[in-house]
């Protein structure tokens, strides 16, 4: 069966980097893309950016671009977001979810979450 | 980018209730929409894909239609579990991938 299992909750200092991890299994790995999506405490869903992990292109959100870069490593099929210069507005619920292998679609399988805190 | 409106923002209504959710987009988006249920503390999960597609395994009590700009989820007959909140979200232009602003079903 799809899985999709990330990292732990993380707590930063605002001004910091995160970086949180997505493995995947029971499907090929290479096959499909990653889309990360985050929410804030009681609010709405949020696109991030997609990565193919068939060759690595990426597609960021405009608001995060040249702050966030997204990467995966085959040889363990696992994703990763790397999100810098943290500010309390990114506190948040990151999720990853499984995208197409070449485009942006919809987001069938998504992973439990992880709650990354920026505090002082 | 595309802004994608979701009516109502909430709404109260009985076991046994038909129930439709509408997400109106502000530029055409052919059927490139998707609906999403999610619970508190839970991730989302893909219910419609391609604005009426039905995702596999999801009951058939949920369907979905429209095109352009205009789009409906329709719950036939409202189940217990089926209270939560329900998100629309377009790919038909991006980025930005963008989402509805959520509308939350609650038991009346």
């Amino acid at each position: 069966q799809v899985q999709l299992v990330q990292s732990g909750a993380e707590v930063k200092k605002p001004g910091a980097s995160v970086k949180v991890s997505c493995k995947a299994s029971g499907y090929t790995f290479t096959s499909y893309g990653i889309s990360w999506v985050r929410q804030a405490p009681g609010q709405g869903l949020e696109w991030m950016g997609w990565i193919s992990a068939y060759n690595g292109n990426t597609n960021y959100a405009q608001k995060l671009q040249g702050r966030v870069t997204m990467t995966t490593d085959t040889s363990t099929s696992t994703a990763y977001m790397e999100l810098r210069s943290l500010r309390s507005d990114d506190t948040a619920v990151y999720y990853c979810a499984r995208d197409l292998m070449t485009t942006v679609a919809n987001f069938d399988y998504w992973g439990q979450g992880t709650l990354v805190t920026v505090s002082s | 980018a595309i802004q994608l409106t979701q009516s109502p923002s909430s709404l109260s209504a009985s076991v046994g209730d038909r129930v439709t959710i509408t997400c109106r987009a502000s530029q055409g988006i052919s059927s490139a929409l998707a609906w999403y249920q999610q619970k508190p503390g839970k991730a989302p999960k893909l219910l419609i894909y391609d604005a009426s597609s039905l995702e596999s395994g999801v009951p058939s009590r949920f369907s979905g239609s429209g095109s352009g700009t205009d789009f409906t989820l329709t719950i036939s007959s409202l189940q217990p579990e089926d209270f939560a909140t329900y998100y629309c979200q377009q790919f038909n232009s991006y980025p930005p991938i963008t989402f509805g602003q959520g509308t939350r079903l609650e038991i009346k």
